[in-house]
C-alpha cells in the first residue's frame, strides 16, 4: 500500500520538550498539507508545501511550530517548547497539484503533552 | 476562520435506514467535500463537488452541492454497521485565494444492527 504514512502514531511528552513528526506522502503527489485536529472538532489547516516550497501558513502555526519538506518528498513538523494546548491529532495529507482538492490523509500522530 | 455548521451533531439509526446530513456556511463556497473518519484514523475522502447543483454518487452515498453555494448535503441509503464513524464536510470559500479547506465539526453516526 502506498498511501500517506505518518510516524510516530502516538507521542507522549512533557511540557517544554520538543517533538518532531514525520509524514511520507503518496510518492507522485506534489502537495503536502499539515492539519491539527482536537477532540470533537474537524481538522484545521496549518500549512502546505508544493514540492519543497512552503506556500501557505495558517495563523494557528505559531513561531514554536516549524515544518520542512527539504527534498520535496517527506515532511517534518517540529513543535518546540510544547504546551498542554498542543495536545491534538496532527494529520498530514497529500495531493496532486492540479487536483489539489482531492487530498488523501494519513492516519495522524496523536500528541499528548503532560 | 470560516464557520461550517453541520447538522445533526449525532445520529443513532437502525441498520437499513437512510441517513441525511447537511452542512451550511454563511459564505459562498467553490468546492464542497465529504469525508468519513474512523476513530484513531485520518479522514477518508468520500465525495468531491465542484459546481452548484452538482449531484454525485459513490455507491450508497449521494452528495449535492447546494444551489446557493452555501450548503451541501450527504445522504447514505440502506445504512450498514460499517457506516459508523464521523462524517465531515469541508470546503473552499470563494473569498479564499489560498489553497486551504475549512472543515465542519462533524456528524457522528451510529448504526444499530
Amino acid at each position: 500500500d502506498t498511501g500517506v504514512s505518518q510516524d510516530p502514531r502516538h507521542k507522549i511528552t512533557k511540557r517544554g520538550q520538543n517533538v518532531t513528526f514525520r509524514c511520507d506522502p503518496i510518492s507522485e503527489h506534489n502537495r503536502l498539507y499539515w492539519y491539527r485536529q482536537t477532540l470533537g472538532q474537524g481538522p484545521e489547516f496549518l500549512t502546505y508545501f508544493q514540492n519543497e516550497a512552503q506556500l501557505e501558513k495558517s495563523r494557528l502555526l505559531s513561531d514554536r511550530f516549524s515544518a520542512e519538506r527539504p527534498k520535496g518528498s517527506f515532511s517534518t513538523l517540529e513543535i518546540q517548547r510544547t504546551e498542554q494546548g498542543d495536545s491534538a491529532m496532527y494529520l498530514c495529507a497529500s495531493s496532486f497539484l492540479t487536483l489539489w482538492e482531492t487530498q488523501y490523509f494519513g492516519p495522524g500522530t496523536r500528541l499528548l503533552v503532560l | 476562520g470560516q464557520q461550517l455548521n453541520q447538522s445533526p451533531q449525532s445520529m443513532f439509526i437502525q441498520e437499513g435506514e437512510d441517513v441525511s446530513m447537511n452542512c451550511t456556511s454563511s459564505s459562498i463556497f467553490n468546492t464542497w467535500l465529504w469525508y468519513k473518519q474512523d476513530p484513531g484514523e485520518g479522514p477518508v475522502l468520500l465525495i468531491a463537488l465542484y459546481k452548484a447543483g452538482e449531484l454525485t454518487s459513490n455507491g450508497r452515498l449521494t452528495a449535492q452541492f447546494g444551489i446557493t453555494r452555501k450548503d451541501s448535503f450527504l445522504n447514505i441509503s440502506a445504512s450498514i454497521p460499517s457506516d459508523v464513524g464521523i462524517y465531515f464536510c469541508a470546503g473552499q470559500p470563494r473569498s479564499n485565494t489560498g489553497n486551504q479547506f475549512y472543515f465542519g465539526t462533524g456528524t457522528s453516526l451510529t448504526v444499530i444492527p
